[in-house]
């Protein structure tokens, strides 16, 4: 059974960095793109960033761009994603989602249950 | 403002059909070369899940009252025979090619009267 569970959210001062990490099971992670979406709350779906399966290419939403990275480690089954000058408006529940065997980033076939982030001073 | 424009919200009795359209682009929906578009069910409280890929194909589980098609810059879900069950709310999405990144549409609301 695929599982994807997310970690690492909490509160955040405006400024401030978090790591989120996704471990990932149940399927062979490198064979697979990973993906990071978001919702802040009350709101719609954001795709925050993509990677492929060796980690050699990297996508980011313009919201994100120059202050997030996403990466990979798939020795250990795990998708990160550092997120370093944050703002109030990056308070959302980040979800993990897998890319479909398709390898398009658009078609997230299996999510997480999410990691609720709150940027406030 | 979403890069690609879904209705709020859409209603049926149980059994009827809706439709929810999703418009974008040359640049994402109606661009040649990589046009595919998804949809996802997210019902509150829930993670969303994945309910048309590859414009109109239905991964294994989703019953075929689900449909999905793609026109020009445009695409459509379809529900068929709408159930209490059905109600969620649902996203497009796809692969902005302009951008390098996927755009998500602003969801519908299915509301089963």
């Amino acid at each position: 059974e695929v599982q994807l569970v997310e970690s690492g959210g909490g509160v955040v001062r405006p400024g401030g960095s978090l790591r989120l990490s996704c471990a990932a099971s149940g399927f062979t992670f490198d064979d697979y793109g990973m993906s990071w979406a978001r919702q802040a709350p009350g709101k719609g779906l954001e795709w925050v960033s993509g990677i492929n399966w060796n980690g050699v290419i990297t996508h980011y939403g313009d919201s994100v761009k120059g202050r997030f990275s996403i990466s990979r480690d798939n020795a250990k089954n795990s998708l990160s994603l550092q997120m370093n000058s944050l703002r109030a408006e990056d308070t959302a529940l980040y979800y993990c989602a897998r890319v479909a065997a398709s390898g398009r980033y658009c078609e997230l076939d299996y999510w997480g249950q999410g990691t609720l982030v709150t940027v406030s001073s | 403002q979403s890069v690609l424009t879904q209705p709020p919200s859409v209603s049926a009795a149980p059994g009827q059909r809706v439709t929810i359209s999703c418009s974008g682009s040359s640049s994402n929906i109606g661009n040649i070369g990589n046009n595919y578009v998804s949809w996802y069910q997210q019902v509150p409280g829930r993670a969303p899940k994945l309910l048309i890929y590859d414009n109109n194909e239905r991964p294994s589980g989703i019953p075929d009252r689900f449909s999905g098609s793609r026109s020009g810059t445009s695409a459509t879900l379809g529900i068929t025979g709408l159930q209490t069950g059905d109600e969620a709310d649902y996203y497009c999405g796809t692969w902005d090619s302009s951008l390098s990144a996927v755009v998500f549409g602003g969801g519908t609301k299915v509301t089963v009267l």
